[in-house]
């Protein structure tokens, strides 16, 4: 059963506008909350995480909304840009029980130019 | 610092060789762990190590085996390989801050297929 879920496979957006990326949860317990961005051929590197405690964080061109009523967490990029273009893991965990990360399956993002 | 390295980037067995994954960090994290993220799907967590001579199974850590006698060193071994082992391996690390493990740091990945 997949606790971590992104069902949106691929998003295509164009050049200059918002990206949305979806998160949805099913464990109540995960109180930590993260996205990692993806290049093809190589690993994953953390992009920007939020706590249970907060509903918005935010780094330069990168914001995370957590909904915790909803389980629901989302990753808005503005403006997109042409390196935004990756695959985009979306994780979870409970980090004051043992801080093992569960991750989706990941969306594909497209910048369109 | 190089971070997470990882060897080999790719390799080919045949079914019911066997083989090591190489993994290397230089950030003196005290926390390293083992993923497999198979095509259209998440990482999976396989083994995960908390400190130098202590180990402990992850998601998925059958036909698996893992070691840690140094703090840089993380090697996963695989014993009789089977095509469901294809899958892309990531080796990660991470430090321990204020009683949480801190972001993950990821190495390249080894692109391991059994035929």
């Amino acid at each position: 059963d997949q606790q971590v879920k992104q069902n949106s496979p691929s998003l295509s957006v164009q050049e200059g506008r918002i990206s949305i990326l979806n998160c949805d949860y099913t464990n109540s317990m995960f109180d930590y909350f993260l996205w990692y961005k993806k290049y093809p051929a190589e690993g994953p590197t953390f992009l920007i995480s939020i706590s249970s405690i907060k509903d918005k964080n935010e780094d330069g061109r990168f914001t995370v909304f957590l909904n915790k009523s909803a389980k629901h967490l989302s990753l808005h990029i503005v403006p997109s840009q042409p390196g935004d273009s990756a695959v985009y893991f979306c994780a979870a965990s409970e980090r004051n029980r043992d801080d093992k990360i569960i991750f989706g399956k990941g969306t594909r993002l497209h910048i369109l130019p | 610092n190089a971070g997470v390295t990882q060897t080999p980037k790719f390799r080919i067995l045949k079914i019911g060789q066997s083989m090591t994954l190489q993994c290397t960090q230089d950030m003196n994290h005290n926390y390293m762990y083992w993923y497999r993220q198979d095509p259209g799907m998440g990482l999976k967590l396989i083994y995960y190590s908390v400190g130098a001579g202590i180990t402990d199974k992850g998601e998925v850590p059958n036909g698996y085996n893992v070691s840690r006698s140094t703090t840089e060193d993380f090697p996963l071994r695989l014993e009789l390989a089977a095509p469901s082992q294809t899958s892309v391996y990531f080796c990660a690390s991470s430090s321990w801050t204020a009683g949480y493990t801190d972001t993950q740091y990821f190495g390249p990945g080894t692109r391991l297929t059994v035929l």
